[in-house]
């Protein structure tokens, strides 16, 4: 089966374009959750979305939106493009949005802001 | 709130010997504990995964790890380093009903030949 797939794997935008990252998750998964990974730091949460509504939010600008589709894929949005916006963003899935289930991580989008 | 502590930011051990990745957690409620893996230019994989069952979890590629309440501790431990477990890793906590997955800093594991 395949895993989590995010699209495209390298991006090159300037400050002030806007900018659409996908993610597909597992077969099965109803719920999608996005992560910033900063070079040398962990993952930030972003978003979490389970059966085509947002459930949680972390601490991002308003810059940052998303939305699930029917088939349970995801866009993350980001506008207004900053410097500081360079990294890797990290799509995971799970069957639900239960605490015990462990999420399955894409091999994410490099963000290049230049 | 909750958070994760990894103690070491960098980590170097031989080929063939004990690998020990420390990790402190605190949280409010009872947690779910992870350790993920990421290897250069990859996502997160999955390593294991401590739900309030067994306090000692084993988990894939010979690691385990071992959940200390008293201690608040979660630390990862393999028997035997081997030349690809060189990556980065991270320990994970989630309280109950949160939605997000909180990690820590890293860990930078090296392994000589």
């Amino acid at each position: 089966d395949a895993g989590v797939t995010q699209s495209p794997t390298h991006l090159i935008k300037t400050r002030g374009q806007q900018v659409t990252l996908r993610c597909s998750p597992i077969s099965g998964h109803k719920s999608v959750s996005w992560y910033q990974q900063v070079l040398g730091q962990g993952p930030q949460f972003i978003f979490q979305y389970y059966e085509k509504e947002e459930r949680g939010r972390g601490n991002f600008p308003d810059r940052f939106s998303a939305r699930q589709f029917p088939n349970y894929s995801s866009e993350l949005n980001v506008n207004a493009l900053l410097l500081g916006d360079s990294a890797l963003y990290l799509c995971a899935s799970s069957l639900v949005s239960d605490s015990n289930q462990p999420q399955h991580f894409g091999d994410g989008t490099r963000l290049s802001i230049l | 709130a909750q958070s994760v502590t990894q103690l070491d930011s960098h980590v170097s051990v031989s080929e063939g010997t004990p690998v020990l990745l420390r990790c402190n957690y605190s949280s409010s409620y009872s947690p779910s504990l992870f350790w993920y893996v990421q290897h250069p230019n990859k996502g997160l994989q999955l390593l294991l995964k401590y739900t309030s069952a067994a306090t000692l979890v084993k988990g894939i590629n010979g690691f385990e790890a071992e959940f200390k309440k008293s201690e608040t501790s979660f630390h990862l431990t393999k028997p035997s380093a081997h030349m690809s477990d060189a990556a980065e890793y991270f320990c994970v906590v989630r309280a109950t009903g949160r939605r997000a997955l909180t990690f820590g800093s890293g860990t930078r594991l090296q392994v000589q030949p």
